[in-house]
């Protein structure tokens, strides 16, 4: 069975410092890899995605991610976090067999950024 | 593209009763949604795959006859909670995958927030 780890439940940062968020996996084959953001109140939103290729994905709002298999990682970067960032980040590994594809979601990590 | 409605976003409902949430894929078609329950400040739990033109698929502890779900279309999607309880009180969101792609993304809704009295 797939899941995933989010190590850390709460992480706080200065605005304009870099964030790192780790998440880990177990799937037995190549995974399909997922980072989402909630807001408060709010449903999820897509920030990046890893299927296959280059290791290193971009995603919206400035964030990245690098996929590690040697690691079974994919964890989320940012060089400058800002304020509106603050808010609960969820990795997902979803099943690559062109089915239902379900995902198994992580605990999340709540950020928050100080001024 | 690929946004996800959900109605209503609150609901606030007496026990015993049943209650209705939509879910519907605006600007794409969805053969799969997904129904996700989430506690304060927990992760989101799978209750249900929604597959259109047939049953749904219900993770192991979710009473189906409790949570009815139906997929009659390739855009909309919904999850009635009958007989509600204080219990079933919980944030629902649903997801859904474009029929388009190959592959595993799930585009979510902004939720809707139960509260049963």
């Amino acid at each position: 069975a797939q899941s995933v780890t989010q190590p850390d439940i709460h992480i706080t940062v200065s605005e304009g410092a870099s964030l790192e968020l780790r998440c880990n996996y177990s799937y037995g084959a190549t995974p399909y890899l997922f980072w989402y953001v909630q807001s408060p109140g709010q449903g999820l939103q897509l920030l990046l995605k890893y299927f296959s290729g280059d290791t290193l994905v971009q995603g919206i709002k400035g964030f990245e991610a690098e996929f590690k298999r040697s690691q079974s990682s994919f964890n989320l970067r940012k060089p400058s976090v800002h304020w509106s960032d603050a808010a609960e980040y969820f990795c997902a590994v979803g099943q690559n067999t062109g089915t239902a594809s379900k995902l198994t979601f992580g605990t999340g990590t709540r950020l928050q950024v100080t001024l | 593209g690929a946004v996800v409605s959900q109605h209503p976003s609150r609901v606030i409902c007496k026990s015993g009763t049943s209650v209705k949430i939509e879910c519907r894929s605006l600007d794409f078609q969805a053969t799969t949604m997904f129904w996700y329950r989430q506690f304060p400040k927990k992760s989101l739990m799978l209750m249900a795959t929604s597959n259109e033109g047939s049953k749904a698929t219900y993770e192991q502890g979710v009473e189906k006859d409790k949570f009815l779900i139906n997929h009659a279309s390739l855009t909309l999607s919904t999850l009635t909670v009958t007989s509600a309880h204080p219990e079933d009180s919980s944030f629902y969101i649903c997801s859904a995958r474009d029929h388009g792609l190959a592959s595993a993304t799930q585009y979510f809704g902004p939720g809707t927030r139960l509260t049963v009295l």
